[in-house]
């Protein structure tokens, strides 16, 4: 069954540095999502993205953030300065379609975990 | 706000007994409910769906209920096993969104 692939599985930097998370959707996807979980915290939406642009964002995914689809098959998550409340477990998703309006799952990654030092 | 609210942290049980677990949302009126599965270190993998006008729906052990009077989803696991021990997450999809999670525990 295909999957959802994400790299590096961990990832230490320092703070104020920049990360970039990958992710490699299902390749007949369209719909694709990044999500943190902090440490036993709560999965959190951060963006989801179509068409090259993003569909939607929440709170969380301020102006450090931002994602980019730079080839036709990585999906990328930037955090330009990172801070130490930045670590967490980041979740790559996609879906054949937007979900609203259909009945179509979540396909997750088994995320990056980021570590601020 | 809009709210989705598990209302257990953590269930234990006993094998074989069944698990049933809660969701419960204010101030939404979703199409559809989700229910996923998360073990440790790993990314949710989706277990079921129900549309809001679906009142139960069934894969093999596992029963979910949506009631929208209630604002409530229950997520039922029967002839519970060891292996069944994970979190698991509802969400709506409507705006993609997860609750807390309760972390179920099958003692053998």
């Amino acid at each position: 069954e295909p999957e959802v692939t994400q790299t590096p599985s961990h990832q230490v930097t320092q703070m104020g540095q920049e990360v970039i998370l990958r992710c490699v959707p299902i390749s007949n996807h369209l719909y694709f999502y990044w999500y943190r979980q902090i440490l036993g915290q709560k999965v959190e939406f951060l963006v989801s993205f179509y068409n090259n642009e993003i569909s939607e964002k929440s709170e969380i995914f301020d102006d450090q953030f931002s994602v980019e689809r730079p080839d036709g098959s990585n999906f990328t998550l930037k955090i330009r300065s990172t801070k130490l409340e930045d670590s967490a477990m980041y979740f790559c998703a996609s879906t054949p379609v937007r979900g609203t309006f259909t009945n179509s799952p979540l396909h997750f990654g088994n995320g990056t975990r980021l570590t601020v030092t | 706000s809009q709210k989705i609210e598990q209302n257990s942290e953590a269930l234990n049980i006993q094998e074989g007994k069944t698990a049933t677990l809660t969701c419960n949302y204010t101030n939404y009126s979703p199409a559809y409910l989700q229910w996923y599965r998360q073990d440790p270190g790993r990314g949710p993998v989706f277990l079921l769906l129900i549309r809001e006008n679906e009142k139960e729906k069934r894969k093999e052990r596992l029963k979910v209920t949506f009631d929208t009077t209630l604002k409530q989803s229950l997520f039922h696991i029967t002839a519970s096993q060891p292996a069944d021990s994970a979190t698991y997450l509802c969400a709506l999809r409507n705006d993609m969104r997860f609750g807390a999670g309760t972390r179920l525990t099958v003692k053998p």
